[in-house]
């Protein structure tokens, strides 16, 4: 158990719905991480929050959003949804903004 | 454009054998490489991780090799297990930029009893 958790583990919606997913990092970690983790993509990161504020952008598409809150929580919305946002994905945390990652158990979004 | 190239795709070995996984990069700034481990639904979970001022590191059974001038590095799982049957990802990236690891494409290890 790394200490990240994530809600919900599972999530079935329809195209063009909107979802949630949340994250809490370990206690202490300021650093928050989203990863995208499909069968013809592999893992591919998304965005990353240090206290708040974003770090860095990777492969997030417009119609996805992120923000950490106060309590270092983070949520990635995930809007106007499409077949192939079905994918796993995974919250990591970090205590700074570098070094090792511990990756929560992911959320499996399944778009019909 | 792939950032971190991992080799084979797949792999089997007879258990007490040695398990070899390779990745090549090409940016030349990355300075700090972890190997994750997943397990079916789990999360990727950190094994070892190396930064390029050492050509080898060891913890148990797992080693790294580092090769600078290749821009290339490797895990090799000593004594392989069954237990040791999971889906292994390397990563690299740049530690004074964000942190923002590229992952390898995976290699699906199996370990026969």
């Amino acid at each position: 158990d790394s200490g990240v958790t994530q809600t919900p583990k599972h999530l079935i919606t329809a195209t063009g719905q909107r979802v949630t997913l949340r994250c809490s990092p370990r206690s202490g970690d300021l650093s928050v991480y989203w990863y995208q983790q499909s069968l013809d993509q592999g893992l591919q990161f998304l965005i990353q929050y240090y206290n708040g504020e974003e770090r860095a952008k990777g492969n997030i598409l417009e119609r996805f959003s992120a923000q950490q809150f106060p309590d270092l929580h983070s949520e990635l919305n995930l809007s106007s949804l499409e077949l192939g946002d079905s994918a796993l994905y995974f919250c990591a945390s970090s205590v700074v903004s570098v070094g090792e990652q511990f990756f929560g158990p992911g959320t499996r979004l399944t778009v019909l | 454009q792939q950032q971190v190239k991992q080799s084979p795709q797949s792999l089997i070995v007879q258990k007490g054998g040695i398990s070899i996984i390779n990745c090549a990069y090409e940016n030349t700034a990355f300075d700090y490489f972890p190997w994750y481990q997943q397990f079916p639904g789990k999360g990727p979970a950190l094994l070892i991780a190396i930064r390029p001022d050492v050509s080898e590191k060891k913890e148990g059974r797992f080693t790294i090799s580092f090769n600078k001038s290749a821009k290339q590095f490797s895990l090799h799982i000593m004594d392989s297990q069954p237990g040791d049957s999971a889906t292994y990802f390397c990563a690299a990236s740049m530690l004074g930029t964000g942190n923002q690891f590229y992952f390898g494409t995976g290699t699906s290890l199996t370990v026969i009893p």
